[in-house]
C-alpha cells in the first residue's frame, strides 16, 4: 500500500526567507502528486500537483515542487516566504491505475509552516 | 469554478443524538464524493468514497451502521453520524470529483462537530 512521509512536523522560518517542506512516498510505481494547504479551520486547497511530464511544478502563491523519481520524493519550495503562508502543507500521492474504481488519495502527516515575522 | 460546500460548519449536539452533514458539489457533478475524518493536529483519515446512486465503500475500522453517507444525486452527499458519543466529536471534511477529472478532488470547508 502507498504511505507519504513528511519528516518535518514543524518548520518555523522567518519571513523572506526560502523554505523547502519535505515529502517522499513509497510507491514505486507511477503516481499522481499533490501540495495542499490548510488554514486553520477550513477545508484543503490544492497548491500544486504532479501527474506526468516535467518533473518541475509550479503552483499557487509562489509553490513550487519538484519530482524526484529515483527518490521518490517530492519536495515544496517557497524562495520566499509571507506571514500569510503560516498554515498546514500536506502531501498527498494517488494511483493513476487504480484497480477499482474506488481509488485514494492518501495523505501524510502533514507539517506546520510558521512564519516568524 | 470547481466549488464544494458543507452544511452546517459547525454543529454541536447531545450524545445519543444523530447529525446530519451535507456535502454539495455546486458548479460541477460530482460522480465520486468522499468523507474524511481528521482530528486536531492529525492529517486526514478516508473514511469512505461513494459513487452516485451506489452504496459507499467504507474504510476498514469505520462503522457503517454509525456513518451513513447517502449520494442520491451528482451534487449532494450526506453523512449522517448516528447515536453520536463524544468520541465522535472531530472536524469532518468532504471532497468531490467531477466526470473526467480521475486525478483531482475538490474539497469541501470542513464540519466541526462537537458531542457534549
Amino acid at each position: 500500500a502507498q504511505s507519504v512521509t513528511q519528516l518535518d512536523s514543524q518548520v518555523p522560518v522567518f519571513e523572506e526567507a526560502p523554505v523547502e517542506l519535505r515529502c517522499n512516498y513509497s510507491s514505486s510505481v507511477s503516481v499522481y502528486l499533490f501540495w495542499y494547504v490548510q488554514y486553520p479551520n477550513q477545508g484543503l486547497q490544492l497548491l500544486l500537483k504532479y501527474l506526468s511530464g516535467s518533473t518541475l511544478v509550479k503552483g499557487i502563491n509562489g509553490f513550487e515542487a519538484e519530482f524526484n523519481k529515483s527518490q521518490t520524493s517530492f519536495h515544496l519550495r517557497k524562495p520566499s516566504v509571507h506571514i500569510s503562508d503560516t498554515a498546514e502543507y500536506f502531501c498527498a500521492v494517488s494511483d493513476p491505475y487504480p484497480k477499482t474504481s474506488y481509488d485514494k488519495v492518501i495523505f501524510g502527516p502533514g507539517t506546520s509552516l510558521s512564519v516568524i515575522p | 469554478g470547481a466549488v464544494v460546500s458543507q452544511h452546517p460548519s459547525r454543529v454541536i449536539c447531545k450524545s445519543g443524538t444523530s447529525v446530519k452533514i451535507e456535502c454539495r458539489s455546486l458548479d460541477f457533478q460530482a460522480t465520486t464524493m468522499f468523507w474524511y475524518r481528521q482530528f486536531p493536529k492529525q492529517s486526514l483519515m478516508l473514511m469512505a468514497t461513494s459513487n452516485e446512486g451506489s452504496k459507499a465503500t467504507y474504510e476498514q475500522g469505520v462503522e457503517k451502521d454509525k456513518f451513513l453517507i447517502n449520494h442520491a444525486s451528482l451534487t449532494l452527499s450526506t453523512l449522517t453520524v448516528t447515536s453520536a458519543h463524544p468520541e465522535d466529536s472531530s472536524f469532518y471534511i468532504c471532497s468531490a470529483r467531477s466526470r473526467g477529472a480521475s486525478y483531482e478532488q475538490y474539497f469541501g470547508p470542513g464540519t466541526r462537530l462537537t458531542v457534549t
